[in-house]
């Protein structure tokens, strides 16, 4: 079965600090994969996601991930963080023989933005 | 558009209660599905619809049942509710042709 691992429960960053979260997949053949964001007491936003192509792919919010075959990783990178940033993060994939429809989240990654 | 609507917002339910958590959308989304999001836990399918009158199961259906007599609705029954099913559950929806699925602002409900 498809798993996907975000290694960090927490991470607290300074604002203006580079971020990377983590998230790695275990499964057969490379996934759809998406990061979702929830603010709290909020649903989930789709950040940015990655079907094919180009391996590094740009969301909104600033926020880019890089897909990494060797690695099965699907890391979010943000060059600079802003306060509004705090938020819980979490990667999902799919598996594409199913149409992409059933997602498998990760549990989740809290940001939390020191000012 | 409204996207994808969940109603209600917060609900208390007693042990043995049962209830109907309504999700609706005005996009024409022939997928929807239903998760449930625990701390610590992400979220986990519970049951999901690839068109009207076709329901599967996901990840943990038990004590959930769902139907799908129209495109736009997709209402999840608690027959009998457990203080296990605490929880914050989303509904979401997915177009065809697209991988993206939109969600809707969730339903917190409590069983005590």
């Amino acid at each position: 079965a498809q798993s996907v691992t975000q290694p960090d429960i927490h991470i607290t960053v300074s604002e203006g600090a580079s971020l990377e979260l983590r998230c790695n997949y275990s499964y057969g053949a490379t996934p759809y994969l998406f990061w979702y964001v929830q603010s709290p007491g909020q649903g989930l936003q789709l950040l940015l996601k990655y079907f094919s192509g180009d391996t590094l792919v740009q969301g909104i919010k600033g926020f880019e991930a890089e897909f990494k075959r060797s690695q099965s990783s699907f890391n979010l990178r943000k060059p600079s963080v802003h306060w509004s940033d705090a938020a819980e993060y979490f990667c999902a994939v799919a598996f594409r023989g199913g149409g992409g429809n059933k997602l498998t989240f990760g549990t989740g990654t809290q940001l939390k933005v020191e000012l | 558009n409204a996207g994808v609507t969940q109603t209600p917002k917060f609900q208390v339910l007693k042990t043995g209660q049962s209830m109907t958590l309504q999700c609706a959308q005005d996009m024409n989304h022939e997928y929807m599905s239903w998760y449930r999001q625990d701390p610590g836990m992400g979220l986990r399918l519970i049951h999901y619809s690839v068109g009207a009158g076709i329901t599967d199961q996901g990840e943990v259906p038990n004590g959930y049942n769902v139907s799908r007599s129209t495109t736009e609705d997709f209402p999840l029954r608690l027959l009998s509710a457990a203080p296990s099913q605490t929880s914050v559950y989303f509904c979401a929806s997915l177009g065809t042709g697209t991988h993206e699925q939109y969600f809707g602002p969730g339903t917190r409900l409590t069983v005590t």
